[in-house]
């Protein structure tokens, strides 16, 4: 069984400041790790994921993840925010054994403060 | 269509009625995905195929909730004698064969019963 814990169901960052979304997983077997964004009245679109080779992973609009085995984490990053980042973030592990299903943390709300 | 599409976007239905909610995947996406948020929560897994075969049902939470797909392409998810406790957004999301290939997400359906 797999599950998905985000500390934290709202951050309110400055424009220009750091962005640091937390994740954590646990899973029986090697996970594919994701984080996908969610904009008001939009679909799911996913920012990165990692499934083998390098643990940092680069995503889009500057964001990138570093898959920690030893933590079972997968913290997003972002060094300045933007006040389109300004949206609900998902941390999601599917275990590639299992029909690639994906667990869903509870999300992180994102304001941005200018 | 580029992305995947759902149909409706909004449904609102009286406790009791059937809805049918349809998920038009990206064209050549062999696996189709079906998940539910409800509010506040990330996506739970409710069912998947993989071309017209229902692979795994076993996030439909009761027999009310049934999906099919018939030809490969469309899917419905359809529930039966709808409660109050139905009501959430449905998402639908699509896949490319293979092992690392992320999957799609459709705007959602969200379905209020009253």
């Amino acid at each position: 069984a797999q599950s998905v814990t985000q500390l934290g169901s709202h951050v309110s960052v400055s424009e220009g400041a750091l962005v640091l979304l937390r994740c954590n997983y646990s899973s029986s077997v090697p996970p594919y790790l994701f984080w996908y964004v969610q904009y008001p009245n939009q679909g799911l679109q996913l920012l990165l994921k990692y499934t083998t080779g390098a643990t940092l992973v680069k995503g889009i609009n500057g964001f990138e993840a570093e898959f920690k085995k030893s933590e079972t984490s997968f913290h997003l990053t972002k060094p300045s925010a933007h006040m389109s980042d300004a949206a609900e973030y998902f941390c999601a592990v599917s275990d590639p054994s299992n029909d690639y299903k994906l667990s869903f943390g509870a999300g992180t709300t994102v304001t941005v403060r200018a | 269509g580029a992305g995947v599409s759902q149909s409706p976007r909004y449904k609102v239905t009286k406790r009791g009625q059937d809805v049918a909610l349809r998920c038009d995947p990206i064209s050549g996406h062999v696996s189709l995905y079906w998940y539910r948020q409800a509010l506040g929560q990330g996506p739970e897994f409710l069912t998947y195929f993989n071309y017209e075969a229902q692979q795994d049902k076993s996030g439909l939470p009761n027999d009310r909730f049934s999906a099919e797909r018939p030809e490969g392409s469309i899917s419905t998810l359809t529930i039966q004698r709808t409660e109050q406790r139905d009501s959430a957004m449905y998402r639908c999301a699509s896949k490319l064969a293979g092992a690392y290939n992320e999957q799609f997400f459709g705007p959602g359906t969200r379905l209020t019963v009253l």
